[in-house]
């Protein structure tokens, strides 16, 4: 079945620190990729997304990712992160095909000011 | 654009009694979704409407769990009875069509406390 791992379930780190969240699916076929974020008491926002192309994706507020293919990884990368990032960060896949968006289980991220 | 709207933001319940949850997706999307989001888990997606059709509903416990989409616009989720491990976030989605290729719009949840 297809499946969605993010291995961070806590991250801290201090202003200015550059940030990297791990995303591996499970899924051999064909996908689309997506970043959400979710604010403290706010709806998830897209960050970023993947459907086919150049495999770094950037997306808002300065994030970036990286779809590795032979990986099965879609890390999410920010050079230098804010006190504003604070936030609950999900990885989620689609199979092209089918219709159903798998989440993984995210990581909080805490940034120190 | 106006977001997905849900209400209410919060319910809180006793357990075997029944709660209902409404979304109202943004206008011209096609697709709505219903998601579960238990605490320190990932969304989880509980039934999908193309129009007012059923898509997937293989992970919703319809022994407790009805949706529907009547005239293709609005849902409702409704919980009857209701047990003490359905207390979760439920989310509404939208999108243009299948696959969410354009994105999928989350709405604010409702959380709900079955005590």
């Amino acid at each position: 079945a297809q499946s969605v791992s993010q291995h961070n379930h806590h991250v801290i780190l201090s202003e200015a620190a550059s940030l990297e969240l791990g995303c591996n699916y499970s899924y051999g076929g064909t996908v689309n990729l997506f970043w959400y974020v979710q604010y403290p008491g706010q709806h998830l926002q897209l960050l970023l997304k993947y459907f086919s192309g150049d495999p770094l994706v950037k997306g808002i507020k300065g994030f970036e990712a990286e779809f590795i293919k032979s990986k099965f990884s879609f890390n999410l990368r920010k050079p230098s992160v804010q006190w504003s990032d604070t936030a609950e960060y999900f990885c989620a896949v689609t199979v092209v095909g089918f219709q159903k968006l798998v989440f993984g289980t995210g990581t909080r991220l805490l940034v120190s000011p | 654009e106006a977001g997905v709207a849900q209400s209410p933001r919060y319910k809180i319940i006793e357990k075997r009694q029944s709660v209902a949850f409404w979304c109202n997706p943004i206008s011209g999307h096609a697709t709505l979704y219903w998601y579960q989001q238990i605490l320190g888990q990932g969304p989880k997606l509980l039934i999908q409407f193309q129009n007012n059709g059923v898509v997937d509903d293989s992970q919703l416990p319809k022994d407790r769990f009805s949706a529907e989409r009547l005239k293709g616009v609005d849902s409702t989720l409704k919980i009857q009875p209701a047990k003490l491990e359905d207390s979760a976030v439920y989310l509404c989605a939208s999108s243009l069509e299948q696959a969410g290729a354009s994105g999928y719009t989350f709405g604010s949840g409702t959380r709900l406390t079955v005590v």
